[in-house]
């Protein structure tokens, strides 16, 4: 089991440019959460995605969009990127139906913006 | 102001001493409470998970103590290793019925030989 999976590691983009960041949930899992970390700090929550539906979102612009897949994978994308938006994007996956199963996290996208 | 707050920001200790990390959270009513270990520039690894009913959770060398009523959580790290170097994140599970987790801003260990 390859657990998490994103893609790609490591990103520069420019700013105004858009990116799209992709996640691979651990074989079993059918929702996939986003959030973004930006150094030093704690990982923000940005949305959720089940049965490709967004069903929750945090504080964040319609800038930052999603999309899940039949196979339950799923992209982050943002458009018109700000300096403010270099951080490490991170993935998790879970089972639903249970606030108590444990969500794995990939290992990150960081994603600088120049 | 943060929901979900730790202290220290971050530790220094010597390999084999034992160290203690304390979180206090707002969110309410909340499911459970997780104890993650991230190392720089990877995602955080679960260490413990804790639902409103439970008072301790260990994982090996990690034992997680949560007292709901006063809202405080603390990690205990025993026998410190080199490899526990890393930030330890205190996350809070709301009752919303979905997963979305609330993070704390994590205290950052150093183990030093």
């Amino acid at each position: 089991d390859a657990g998490v999976t994103q893609s790609p590691t490591h990103l520069i983009k420019t700013r105004g440019q858009q990116v799209t960041l992709r996640c691979s949930p651990k074989s079993g899992h059918d929702t996939v959460s986003w959030y973004q970390q930006a150094l030093g700090q704690g990982p923000q929550f940005i949305f959720q995605y089940y049965e490709e539906e967004e069903r929750q979102r945090g504080n964040f612009p319609d800038r930052f969009s999603g999309h899940q897949f039949p196979n339950y994978s799923s992209e982050l994308n943002v458009n018109a990127l700000l300096l403010g938006d270099s951080a490490l994007y991170l993935c998790a996956s879970s089972v639903t139906g249970g606030l108590n199963t444990e969500a794995f996290f990939g290992q990150g996208t960081r994603l600088t913006v120049v | 102001k943060n929901q979900v707050e730790q202290s220290p920001q971050s530790l220094i200790i010597l390999e084999g001493k034992n160290c203690t990390l304390q979180c206090n959270y707002t969110v309410s009513p909340f499911s459970n409470l997780r104890w993650y270990k991230q190392d720089t520039g990877r995602g955080p690894v679960s260490l413990t998970i804790m639902t409103f009913s439970e008072n301790t959770k260990s994982n090996g060398r990690y034992t997680a103590t949560l007292d709901a009523d006063t809202k405080q959580s603390s990690l205990h790290i025993t026998a410190s290793q080199l490899s526990d170097s890393a930030s330890y994140i205190c996350v809070v599970v709301p009752q919303t019925g979905f997963q979305k987790l609330v993070f704390g801003t994590g205290t950052r260990l150093l183990v030093s030989p």
